[in-house]
């Protein structure tokens, strides 16, 4: 069945860039009725929508967010990757990888998540 | 976009049955009726427990049920079990395009 799995540095430093890559096994990232999208969790805090992409390279970006992010798909590796520039502790979060049905909104597959932690 | 209000934590006693309330405006909750849940229990992964207010994916828990009234969206969990306590958050498309959750309620079992 189909498996989503995060990978990529735990640990950023202020100002830097957080990349993280999710790669999608089990099934195709080209199907045509899924988004991929990613999501985060700041430690005992809420969810938050991140932004979303289509295998076509179509965008979808938190307003909040969109200055500092961009998102990218690899269907060659079944991957697609996120990007978050000029980091600040308040980015320190659970990120999470999930397949983003859009005809009914839902995330219904999510990846495991990974802490990555903005510091010195 | 704000995140939609859910409080922050509801109990009930084993059998009983509990709401979570999800608030939001006309132009998430109030405007659209792709409303979902989400079960996540500490350090794992988010799960999909309703989508579009009161659609089960299958598998769910038909004691898992869901409503919608004006801008708040309420998720509904009967006959309670320990193995229910867990975070539960809401989801709504907005207005925008975008994306917005709630932020979180506990459920405790007592």
């Amino acid at each position: 069945q189909l498996q989503l799995q995060e990978s990529g540095p735990g640990l950023v430093k202020p100002s830097e860039t957080l990349s993280l890559t999710c790669t999608v096994s089990g099934g195709s990232i080209t199907n045509a009725t899924d988004h991929w999208g990613w999501i985060r969790q700041p430690p005992g805090k809420g969810l938050e929508w991140i932004g979303s992409i289509y295998y076509s390279g179509n965008t979808y970006y938190n307003p909040s967010l969109k200055s500092r992010l961009s998102l990218s798909v690899d269907t060659s590796k079944n991957q697609f990757s996120l990007k978050l520039i000029s980091v600040t502790a308040a980015d320190t979060a659970v990120y999470y990888c999930a397949r983003h049905v859009f005809n009914g909104g839902v995330f219904d597959l999510w990846g495991q998540g990974t802490l990555v932690t903005v510091s010195s | 976009q704000s995140a939609l209000t859910q409080p922050a934590s509801v109990s009930g006693s084993p059998g009983q049955s509990i709401t979570v309330s999800c608030t939001g405006t006309s132009s998430d909750v109030g405007g659209y009726n792709f409303v979902s849940w989400y079960q996540q229990f500490p350090g794992k992964a988010p799960k999909l427990i309703l989508y579009e207010v009161t659609n089960r994916p299958s598998g769910v828990s038909d004691r898992f049920s869901g409503s919608k009234s004006g801008n708040t969206a309420s998720l509904t969990i009967s006959g309670l079990q320990a193995d229910d306590e867990a975070y539960y958050s809401c989801s709504s498309y907005t207005t925008i395009g975008t994306w917005v959750f709630g932020g979180g309620t506990k459920l405790t079992v007592l």
